[in-house]
């Protein structure tokens, strides 16, 4: 199916620990996202790539850093894990252009201890 | 972007059309207004957009007023499956790669 996937769908780690979560889209899409939806459900847009580029970083903490190895994909690592990063962080994708939509994918539920 | 105002929370009965309305007081000329759902547990849904003609796809319509200040979103026949926190966002069209920024949305309960 084509489709944004997201591995894993659960995480659950230590304080101080570092862990990546992968993302994968099939659409043939050139621009990738990654969102945060903390507990109070807030969507937050995070990081952007264009072409290999990173567009945007909404002043997110340098633990985090999105790598793609290519177009298709975007991950996100994150170290020396903290309390406050508990959330559900999503992938998007979409073909640049004006009036294009974004596509997510499932969601990961990531639980720091 | 243009801020957004939703209210919180609607019910609709099963059946019935769902009327989502959205403030965009501060909407400038090239923004358009995009339509996003969420449903429990699930990524964020595309819906639909438009600038300042009404529009209709297979899930809903959109109807933007004349001054393009405010729009509703129109589910014409809700079903359980429609409930789900509904979002509202402008958007310029500038089609450059910047994030979607979200608000509270509005979360819409169909009741049986």
């Amino acid at each position: 199916d084509t489709a944004v996937s997201q591995t894993p769908k659960y995480l659950v780690t230590q304080m101080g620990n570092d862990k990546s979560i992968k993302c994968e889209q099939n659409l043939g899409h050139d621009t990738m996202y990654w969102y945060k939806q903390d507990s109070k459900k807030f969507l937050k847009i995070m990081f952007s790539y264009n072409n290999k580029e990173l567009i945007i970083n909404e002043t997110v903490p340098n633990r985090f850093s999105p790598k793609s190895p290519d177009k298709a994909h975007l991950n996100l690592h994150i170290n020396s894990l903290e309390l406050g990063d508990s959330a559900v962080y999503f992938c998007a994708s979409r073909e640049s252009g004006p009036y294009n939509e974004q596509f997510f994918g499932p969601g990961t539920r990531l639980t720091v201890l | 972007d243009a801020k957004t105002t939703q209210p919180p929370s609607m019910d609709c009965a099963e059946g019935r059309a769902a009327n989502l309305p959205c403030n965009h007081s501060t909407i400038s000329g090239n923004e358009y207004v995009y339509w996003y759902r969420q449903i429990h547990s699930q990524g964020p849904q595309y819906i639909i957009h438009g600038l300042k003609n009404n529009e209709t796809n297979e899930m809903a319509s959109l109807i933007i007023t004349e001054d393009r200040k405010s729009s509703t979103l129109i589910l014409p026949h809700a079903t359980l499956r429609d409930t789900a926190v509904y979002y509202c966002i402008v958007r310029s069209s500038g089609g450059g790669a910047d994030g979607l920024t979200f608000g509270k949305g509005t979360h819409l309960i169909i009741q049986p």
